[in-house]
């Protein structure tokens, strides 16, 4: 199974609301990543989160990291409808070249 | 740079038929990767690349699937023959340090197989 898990798989809100969307994993990992995938587009990187880190900002965009939950959290701000994408995160078990994503949290932000 | 370059960006092919997939990754990106997704699998790694040398490939799912990279700018990714379970979207990646500061994904190749 995958190592990283989103929670909601779905998420519809209004434009100007904040999202939250919740990745859990199962071992202990290097660094935490979340991409978004617009629709028929590949993955862009949006931000990463190191294991020795618990928040970490980036424009609209506000990361958690609790380890001993195994969980990261990923809040966008004052959403826009251009925020519709699905989003993954991808964890990063200090193996080389493994990192595995989550099944992706669908957000549709209507205006 | 222009990012990661895939192509073609739609491949419809008949069950039976080798279908080739080709990837330029970013120059200077050491690491190169495979990768397919399907709603019912999600994102899976077939197999990546270190200096153009395979490191994995326990990710290819059959011997009907193969990978190349001639040269620190080029790699494909091979289907013979092409099966309609194959049908999938197949992203190449590329990342300067083995995925550990994140990866670059092209557009992806949407294969189907009829």
């Amino acid at each position: 199974s995958q190592q990283g898990e989103e929670d909601p798989q779905a998420l519809s809100i209004q434009e100007g609301e904040n999202a939250t969307m919740n990745c859990s994993y199962k071992t202990s990992i290097n660094n935490l990543q979340w991409y978004r995938q617009n629709s028929g587009r590949g993955l862009v990187h949006l931000i990463l989160i190191r294991s020795n880190e618990r928040e970490k900002h980036s424009g609209r965009l506000r990361v958690t990291l609790d380890t001993s939950k195994k969980s990261s959290s990923l809040l966008i701000t004052a959403s826009r409808a251009a925020d519709t994408a699905s989003y993954f995160c991808a964890t990063d078990p200090g193996n080389a070249g493994k990192s595995t994503f989550g099944d992706g949290t669908t957000l549709t932000v209507k205006p | 740079d222009a990012g990661v370059i895939q192509s073609p960006r739609h491949e419809v092919t008949e069950m039976g038929q080798e279908v080739t997939l080709r990837c330029k990754p970013i120059s200077g990106h050491d690491y190169l990767f495979w990768y397919r997704q399907t709603m019912m699998r999600g994102l899976e790694l077939l197999i990546y690349f270190n200096n153009n040398v395979p490191i994995d490939d326990s990710g290819m799912p059959e011997d009907r699937f193969s990978a190349k990279m001639p040269n620190a700018s080029f790699s494909t990714l091979k289907i013979q023959p092409s099966e309609p379970r194959d049908s999938a979207v197949y992203f190449c990646a590329s990342s300067p340090d083995a995925g550990v500061s994140g990866y670059t994904f092209g557009s992806g190749t949407r294969l189907t197989v009829v």
